[in-house]
């Protein structure tokens, strides 16, 4: 079946160094959506790529999509303590309806002040 | 903004109790849907709703029924409450005019069963 891979399952960083998520669909996908669940807090929505080779950029935060619609990367400049969190990225499911998102499995980020 | 609300965020159960998690979204979305996180295996989708009445299985639907009789409100149901459903219970919507598959979710439910 369809599967969204992600590495690394974790990543620890000091403040201010950078840290990259990498996401690997085995499926063609439409779109890619990214979402980040603090401790304690539910996933939310962060951003939604839609072209094959599209960037993005939140603050520091530069999202990518591949030419090939396959895979996807987070990039954060200099993580600071209010990044740490899970990382997801979800893709439509190809199986039946679209209205399914398969989710990764997240990179956990930690920042060491 | 999107408010999807869940009934309780703590819960403790016993062993074979009828278990309802409920979940309310204010957004007029069509589509529901109830996941269990657990440490390391990421969300997993339990059973989805894409309208009123309407129901698909997930990826792990085995314990657990649900049920849509409003278009604001999906309920997960575990039949038999047991030990191994003891983790994290999240419900979301989606089916924004914007982007219809961008998923909006609720605080959760943390579930102890005893």
């Amino acid at each position: 079946g369809q599967q969204v891979m992600q590495i690394p399952q974790y990543q620890h960083v000091q403040e201010g160094e950078d840290f990259t998520t990498y996401c690997n669909s085995s499926t063609t996908l439409s779109n890619i959506q990214w979402y980040k669940q603090r401790p304690g807090g539910h996933p939310v929505f962060l951003i939604q790529l839609v072209k094959s080779g599209e960037v993005k950029k939140q603050k520091r935060l530069t999202f990518q999509f591949g030419e090939a619609k396959k895979n996807s990367s987070l990039h954060i400049t200099a993580t600071q303590t209010t990044d740490v969190g899970t990382y997801f990225c979800a893709g439509p499911g190809t199986q039946g309806g679209s209205e399914k998102l398969v989710f990764g499995k997240g990179t956990k980020l930690t920042v060491n002040p | 903004d999107v408010k999807v609300t869940q009934s309780s965020r703590y819960l403790v159960k016993r062993t074979g109790e009828k278990v309802f998690l409920e979940c309310v979204q204010d957004m007029d979305h069509e589509n529901m849907f109830w996941y269990r996180q657990d440490p390391g295996l990421g969300l997993r989708l339990i059973y989805f709703s894409y309208d009123v009445k309407m129901k698909e299985k997930g990826d792990i639907p085995e314990g657990y029924s649900v049920s849509r009789e409003k278009k604001e409100r999906f309920s997960l149901i575990l039949e038999s409450a047991s030990t191994n459903q003891t983790s994290m219970y999240l419900c979301a919507s989606s089916g924004d005019r914007v982007s219809a598959d961008t998923q909006y979710f609720g605080p959760g439910t943390r579930l102890t069963v005893l």
